[in-house]
């Protein structure tokens, strides 16, 4: 089974145009995540959902709307799609840490959807 | 944040030992240090995570010292299927901070 799984995988569109993105993790995680990785291969995180709500929203733009329906959710939907978004988008999710030195916050991340804006 | 650097690039061959040094001069106290890879088409996979000292496990190990304002990722004996973008990351215990930097390629030659 696939732990953390985005579809589609592939996304071709044209400017203007509305689209999802689903993402589901089968891990139990409470945090789940959104990022972007540009054509020069940099990883920033978008959006960060903790047991459905929205904990960080890293200066994206309105057009990124996340929606979590529940825990194991984590779509991305994006509005009037420019050429600019083109980019591999990632989903992940890990445990909610606690304070301290001894825990793990491992990510586990799905295999990306590449978006393609024409 | 902690910012990291490491190099944009390393090439190595096969069997040897890789080591991939990361700075983190503005670390913070409750700041984990994680290392990632990431194979082309493919989303990053943890590979190892540390607070100080030492931490080994069955794929790499990772070197911290005592100021923690760096730390190195060893692979022993590495291997063709080794050639990746590894990252340093490091993060506040929540991980909700977490940064990805610009990450190191690894080249591994027969």
């Amino acid at each position: 089974d696939t732990a953390v799984s985005q579809t589609p995988k592939y996304l071709v569109t044209q400017m203007g145009n509305d689209k999802s993105i689903k993402c589901e993790q089968n891990l139990g995680h409470d945090t789940m995540y959104w990022y972007k990785q540009d054509s020069k291969k940099f990883l920033k995180i978008m959006f960060s959902y903790n047991n459905k709500e929205l904990i960080i929203n890293e200066t994206v733009p309105n057009r990124f709307s996340p929606k979590s329906p529940d825990k194991a959710h984590l779509n991305l939907h994006i509005n009037s799609l420019e050429l600019g978004d083109s980019a591999v988008y990632f989903c992940a999710s890990s445990r909610r840490a606690r304070q301290g030195p001894s825990l793990n916050t491992e990510a586990f991340f799905g295999q990306g959807t590449r978006l393609t804006v024409v | 944040l902690a910012k990291t650097t490491q190099p944009i690039s390393m090439d190595s061959y096969e069997g040897q030992e890789v080591n991939i040094t990361c700075s983190h001069n503005n670390i913070a106290t409750n700041d984990y240090i994680t290392w990632y890879q990431q194979f082309p088409s493919q989303g990053p996979r943890f590979i190892i995570q540390g607070y100080k000292t030492k931490v080994t496990n069955e794929v790499a190990s990772l070197f911290i010292p005592a100021d923690r304002k760096s730390s190195t990722l060893s692979l022993p004996r590495v291997s063709l299927s080794d050639t990746a973008v590894y990252y340093c990351l490091v993060g506040d215990t929540g991980g909700f901070k977490t940064i990805f930097g610009a990450g190191t390629r690894l080249f591994v030659k027969a």
